[in-house]
Formats: C-alpha cells, sequence, structure tokens
C-alpha cells in the first residue's frame, strides 16, 4: 500500500506571497495532521482535520489555514510568507480520530527568500 | 512551541553497541511514541505506548513508558549502520489530539 504523499517536493516562494501544499493519506486513514519542522528541530504541530473538520489547532498565526476534502486528502495554505515560514511541512495521516499512531509523508521543502 | 527534553543530544557509538535514550516532559502524557527520521525524509513510526509502565519491543528495539508518565525511555541493542539517523519522542496529553515532540537524539556510528 501506497503510505503518506506530499506534493511539491520543494518549493522556493518570496516573502508576501501565499503557498499551498498537499497531502494523500494512506488508504483508510481518515484523519490528517500537519506539522512544520525547522532544521534542526522536531516537528511542531498546525493542525489536525477528520472527517473534514478541524480537530486542533497548534499555536500558529491565523496566516496558517488548511482543509480536508471528501476523499480525506487535505491542503494546508500559508498566507503574507515571512522568512520564517522556511522549514519542513510534515503530513501525518491516521485511521481514526483517537488513533495515535501517525504516519508521516516525506515533507514539502518550503524556502523562503 | 512546547518541546520535549531528549538526552543525550547525540550519541556516537560503534556497531554492535547498546543505546538508550530518553525523553522527558513536565506535563503527564497519555500516549508516548518513538519515530526515527533520516535526512530530508519524514519520520518512520517506530513504537507505540499507550499505558504507564508498558514495555513494548520492536525487534532490536525496546521502549518503555514511564510510570510516572512524563518520560519514556527507548534503547537499541546491537546496533547497526542503518540505526544511523535522529530519534524523536514524541507524546499526546489528554483531551487533544496533537503530538508534541522531542528534541531528538543524533545517532551516529563510528567506523
Amino acid at each position: 500500500d501506497a503510505g503518506v504523499t506530499q506534493s511539491p517536493t520543494h518549493l522556493i516562494k518570496t516573502r508576501g506571497q501565499h503557498v499551498t501544499l498537499r497531502c494523500s493519506p494512506i488508504s483508510g486513514h481518515k484523519s490528517v495532521s500537519w506539522y512544520q519542522q525547522v532544521l534542526g528541530q522536531g516537528p511542531q504541530f498546525i493542525f489536525q482535520y477528520y472527517e473534514k473538520e478541524e480537530r486542533g489547532r497548534g499555536n500558529f498565526p491565523d496566516r496558517f489555514s488548511a482543509r480536508q476534502f471528501p476523499n480525506y486528502s487535505s491542503e494546508l495554505n500559508v498566507n503574507a510568507l515571512l522568512l520564517g515560514d522556511s522549514a519542513l511541512y510534515l503530513c501525518a495521516s491516521s485511521m481514526g480520530r483517537r488513533s495515535y499512531e501517525q504516519y508521516f509523508g516525506p515533507g514539502t521543502r518550503l524556502t523562503v527568500t | 512551541g512546547q518541546q520535549l527534553n531528549q538526552s543525550p543530544q547525540s550519541m556516537f557509538i560503534q556497531e554492535g553497541e547498546d543505546v538508550s535514550m530518553n525523553c522527558t516532559s513536565s506535563s503527564i502524557f497519555n500516549t508516548w511514541l518513538w519515530y526515527k527520521q533520516d535526512p530530508g525524509e519524514g519520520p518512520v513510526l517506530l513504537i507505540a505506548l499507550y499505558k504507564a509502565g508498558e514495555l513494548t519491543s520492536n525487534g532490536r528495539l525496546t521502549a518503555q513508558f514511564g510510570i510516572t508518565r512524563k518520560d519514556s525511555f527507548l534503547n537499541i541493542s546491537a546496533s547497526i549502520p542503518s540505526d544511523v539517523g535522529i530519534y524523536f519522542c514524541a507524546g499526546r496529553g489528554f483531551g487533544n489530539e496533537k503530538l508534541t515532540f522531542g528534541t531528538g537524539t543524533r545517532l551516529t556510528i563510528i567506523p
């Protein structure tokens, strides 16, 4: 079975621009979570979605938003990009809302210049 | 954002040696997970722990959920070259779904 997939793999944007990152969960998984990983640190929780509804939000500004589609895939949107948004953005999927074993995709490397 | 404390920060060992690392939190967690991350890739789930005192093995890896619910431990026996990477602990608290990750332990095998 295919694992979690993310696109694009790499992305370079300019300050002030907007970016959309995409994630497809493992088949049968209904929950998707997004994390930001800055170089040298562990991942930081951004959002969790289950059945198309936001179920959890981390300490990130409103410039960050996300949604989940009927096929359980998800998008993460970031507006008004800042240099500090440069990071590896990870998507993780799990089977259900109370399944805590999260499986990660390879990530999208975002560079803001 | 909050990160759990992992120690040691880095380890340099020879192939065949055993490895021990731990993770501590100021908060109580309901679930502990251990992940391994290779450069340029996403974290890979190694072991999940759900009950205080629980000891779980996955091949050469053994992890324990601390009795206080504020810590967890990971041991790797007879290390091999493919064990090289960064190991992260992650905890889940009560009433929420998010995982809080540790600062990571970088494992290097000296030839």
